[in-house]
């Protein structure tokens, strides 16, 4: 079993939508959850990290982590076509784990 | 702040050849750096950990005589695929983190397409 499970999509939505990303994963010691984005042929930015459940905002974006069911989310509001990219979660405290990542496409 | 750089970008050698990547942090001292490898949508494969001055230490199943790792100094680590075959044709990308920098603080390089024809 991998320790992040993330579908990969592809999710296509138009722009102004809302993006929802989720993850699934395993292991309960304490550590961080983080969100990426990475854009073709480079390497993951970092969106938003978080090691609490609960939701942490961001302008158009939130991470949710619900440590009870090991879900964590990531929810982008008023999508642009600039945020066509894959998004990679991943938790870790010294070495990350990473999901499969999901391409999203925000269509014009 | 935070940067990290990788050279080459692309890479393109012969079945049998040996290629270095370098990878540097360029405003900040990386006690640690990350090799990752990324097959074609797909995610994030931890290869190996490299602290400065220390062997590297290697995730199972990546045979750390075909990955040489070195991490001289607080601002360079790189990366050797020795006798490169195509299935090593992939994306490499290193991270680094600071002194005491907590996981999230891993700051990533740009990546490497290595091609092995």
């Amino acid at each position: 079993q991998k320790e992040v499970e993330q579908d990969p999509g592809p999710l296509s939505v138009p722009e102004g939508a809302i993006v929802s990303l989720n993850c699934t994963y395993s292991n309960s010691a304490f550590q961080y959850f983080m969100w990426y984005r990475q854009y073709s042929r480079k390497g993951p930015e970092l969106l938003m990290y978080t090691y609490s459940s609960g939701n942490k905002e961001d302008g158009r974006f939130t991470a949710q982590v619900d440590k009870s069911s090991k879900y964590i989310s990531l929810f982008i509001r008023d999508s642009q076509p600039s945020d066509s990219a894959t998004y990679l979660c991943a938790k870790g405290d010294y070495k990350l784990s990473f999901g499969a990542g999901t391409t999203v496409t925000v269509r014009a | 702040g935070a940067v990290v750089s990788q050279h080459p970008s692309r890479v393109i050698c012969k079945s049998g050849t040996s290629v270095k990547i370098e990878c540097r942090s360029l405003d900040f001292q990386a006690t640690t750096m990350f090799w990752y490898r990324q097959f074609p949508k797909q995610s994030l494969m931890l290869m190996a950990t490299s602290n400065e001055g220390s062997k590297a230490t290697y995730e199972q199943g990546v045979e750390k005589d075909k990955f040489l790792i070195n991490h001289a100094s607080l601002t360079l680590s790189t990366l050797t695929v020795t006798s490169a075959h195509p299935e090593d044709s992939s994306f490499y990308i290193c991270s680094a983190r600071g002194l005491g920098g907590s996981s999230y603080e891993q700051y990533f390089g740009p990546g490497t397409r290595l091609t092995v024809t």
